[in-house]
């Protein structure tokens, strides 16, 4: 069965540093990867899709890659700002050729200003 | 933009009630989810459904039905509600290697 790690489970940083998420995977069997955040009380927001096929994806201050053969992939966020706080979860498929996705536990970013 | 629309932000139901926890997207996606999500446990798949009238089993369907007699809504029906059953609950849908979409979720208190 997939299983999916993000570590740290919490991280605080001050406003402007650059960061970056972890998240690995055991079967690296998969179509794609996708990294979502979640602001409290609130329903996932999907922030970039990595097919297997790439490496990285970009958006914004985002950058995604993904190292199918190791199981990882990273979010970098760039400038961090205080409205980057948020949970930020990792999510992939269980193998190849299914719909559903397992997602990490995520972490919990906050940047102080 | 994908709209995926859940019809009630907070619910309180009694146990034993029978629940119905609505969802509607606007892109006419193939492929919906209902997951329920728990501090320490994350998000833990109940039902998908990848067409009308078609329905899979998740990790943890019991207790749990669901419904999808329109491509755009799928209903998460609880038959009798228990406590344990207190969660977050969100929809989600997407067309089949495309992102994956979620609603505000419900926040459902069974007393």
């Amino acid at each position: 069965k997939q299983e999916v790690t993000q570590i740290p489970a919490a991280l605080s940083v001050p406003e402007g540093e650059n960061l970056v998420l972890n998240c690995s995977f055991t079967d690296s069997a998969i179509y794609n990867l996708q990294w979502f955040r979640q602001d409290p009380g609130k329903g996932l927001t999907s922030l970039l899709l990595i097919q297997s096929s790439q490496r990285e994806q970009t958006s914004g201050r985002l950058n995604a890659s993904l190292d199918k053969s190791s199981g990882r992939s990273t979010l970098y966020i760039a400038a961090s700002q205080p409205g980057d706080s948020a949970t930020y979860l990792c999510a992939v498929p269980p193998g190849t050729g299914a719909n559903n996705l397992f997602f990490g536990t995520g972490t919990r970013l906050t940047v102080i200003p | 933009d994908v709209k995926v629309t859940q019809s009630s932000r907070y619910l309180v139901k009694r146990t034993g009630e029978k629940v119905f926890l609505e969802c509607v997207q606007d892109m006419d996606h193939e492929n919906m989810f209902w997951y329920r999500q728990d501090p320490g446990l994350g998000l833990r798949l109940i039902y998908f459904s990848y067409d009308v009238k078609m329905k899979e089993k998740g990790d943890i369907p019991e207790g749990y039905s669901v419904s999808r007699e329109k491509k755009e809504r799928f209903s998460l029906i609880l038959e009798s509600a228990s406590t344990n059953q207190t969660s977050m609950y969100l929809c989600a849908s997407r067309r089949v290697g495309s992102p994956l979409h979620f609603g505000n979720g419900t926040r459902l208190t069974v007393t």
